[in-house]
């Protein structure tokens, strides 16, 4: 059974700092993982896409890496800005077409 | 092509009620998944439905909740005899296409959040 952690829980840094986020997953056998960003209260944003063959993947300050064969996926936020503040989730999807999210991290950027 | 709408963004029912959620997908979607996230929780998966069909269920409570995807109209997720633990943010999400297949789509809507009281 597919499992996704986060680590941390929970994270503030000053502004401006480059951070990163982690995820894992238990099950390698995926087809993709996702980046999402949701704010208090509302609906999910996209961030980034890997497709399983791919090693990372970039959008603008927003840099996303991933290792299969060792199941961690990391999020790497530079410069990062007050706006930035947000709750990350991960998730993978399954072969069987189930998405498995994490527990997400919730960041603030200190102004 | 509007997004995913999902209605009511809001929902109040008192124990014992029933709540029902409506989810449109994106135009041209036939794929239907629907989730639930509990404070301070990841979402987690309850139904994936297809035109009429469940596919997978795996994730619904075995009682009081029901899914469907009709030929017309919205998907509907029904909570009956609502109780305070079914108070959550409740997210429906559509694919034109299985989510394993290329290329992978898979859009989200805004959520409905049910509060019982």
């Amino acid at each position: 059974k597919q499992e996704v952690t986060q680590i941390p829980a929970a994270l503030s840094v000053p502004e401006g700092e480059n951070l990163v986020l982690n995820c894992s997953f238990t099950d390698s056998a995926i087809y993709n993982l996702q980046w999402f960003r949701q704010d208090p209260g509302k609906g999910l944003t996209s961030l980034l896409l890997i497709q399983s063959s791919q090693r990372e993947q970039t959008s603008g300050r927003l840099n996303a890496s991933l290792d299969k064969s060792s199941g961690r996926s990391t999020l790497y936020i530079a410069a990062s800005q007050p706006g930035d503040s947000a709750t990350y989730l991960c998730a993978v999807v399954n072969r069987d077409d189930k998405i498995i999210f994490g527990k997400g991290t919730r960041l603030h950027i200190l102004p | 092509n509007a997004g995913v709408m999902q209605n009511p963004r809001h929902l109040v029912r008192r124990r014992g009620q029933e709540a029902r959620l409506r989810c449109s997908p994106m135009k041209g979607h036939s794929h239907v998944y629907w989730y639930r996230q509990l404070p301070e929780e990841g979402l987690k998966f309850m139904v994936y439905l297809q035109k009429e069909n469940i596919i997978d269920e795996s994730g619904m409570p075995k009682e009081r909740f029901s899914a469907e995807f009709p030929k017309e109209g919205p998907s509907i997720l029904r909570i009956q005899q609502v109780v305070r633990g079914d108070s959550a943010a409740y997210f429906c999400a559509s694919s034109p296409r299985p989510l394993s297949t290329v290329p992978y789509e898979q859009y989200f809507g805004p959520g409905t959040r049910l509060t019982v009281t």
